[in-house]
């Protein structure tokens, strides 16, 4: 079945580094684009960075820019979040998930699959 | 940064009952415009997309509607299922925010 499996996650001092993975299957990931959105506890859901399906474009939000860098590789049906000079409130549950529309240039097109999310945990 | 909306913050409704919840968006979003249903501890779920199209697998008792800046989602008769946070979203202009979330209880 289409699913979305993320891993990486884990406690890190701030200033630190981490680098998520999300594994896909069942679908022909190389036609989409994919999301990372991160939940921080309690709160709500913040969109931090796309990815377009062949890695040609990539997006990020304003609080991440400069930090954390996106990518994947299509032989291996995974995308990464590299996430550095992590700070406090970087931590969050993070989720990937998948544009709606295959060949989406900017992935507007909502996020139709999401995976289990995996936590993030940044100690001051 | 376009800015979501959601009112209410919170809801306490009991089954069988109608419920809706807007989102107003500090810019127009065309139809741009997504619900996505989540239950603690899980990811979120597609359930409206494009402003008023259902997701597939959706229960017909969820619909929305609006264009621009105002939204609503409607759900007709609760279900023990449908108590939830639920979450609209932009997808018009980078960065693709999301409301505030909307946590709808059980009366």
């Amino acid at each position: 079945q289409v699913q979305l499996v993320e891993s990486g996650g884990g406690v890190v001092q701030s200033g630190g580094s981490l680098r998520l993975s999300c594994a896909a299957s069942g679908f022909s990931f190389s036609s989409y684009g994919i999301h990372w959105v991160r939940q921080a506890p309690g709160k709500g859901l913040e969109w931090v960075s796309f990815i377009r399906y062949d890695g040609s474009d990539k997006y990020y939000a304003g609080s991440v820019k400069g930090r954390f860098t996106v990518s994947r590789d299509n032989s291996k049906n995974t995308v990464y979040l590299q996430m550095n000079s992590l700070r406090p409130e970087d931590a969050a549950v993070y989720y990937c998930s998948k544009d709606r529309s295959a060949w989406e240039l900017r992935g507007s097109n909502s996020f139709d699959i999401w995976g289990q999310g995996t936590m993030v945990t940044v100690s001051s | 940064d376009i800015q979501m909306t959601q009112s209410p913050s919170s809801l306490s409704a009991s089954v069988g009952d109608r419920v809706t919840i807007t989102c107003r968006a500090s810019q127009s979003v065309s139809n741009f415009l997504h619900w996505y249903q989540q239950k603690p501890g899980k990811a979120p779920k597609l359930l409206i997309y494009a402003a008023s199209s259902l997701q597939s697998g959706v229960p017909s008792r969820f619909s929305a509607s609006g264009s621009g800046t105002d939204f609503t989602l409607t759900i007709s008769s609760l279900q023990p299922e449908d108590f939830a946070t639920y979450h609209c979203q932009q997808t018009y202009i980078i960065p693709y925010g999301f409301g505030q979330g909307t946590k709808l209880e059980i009366k």
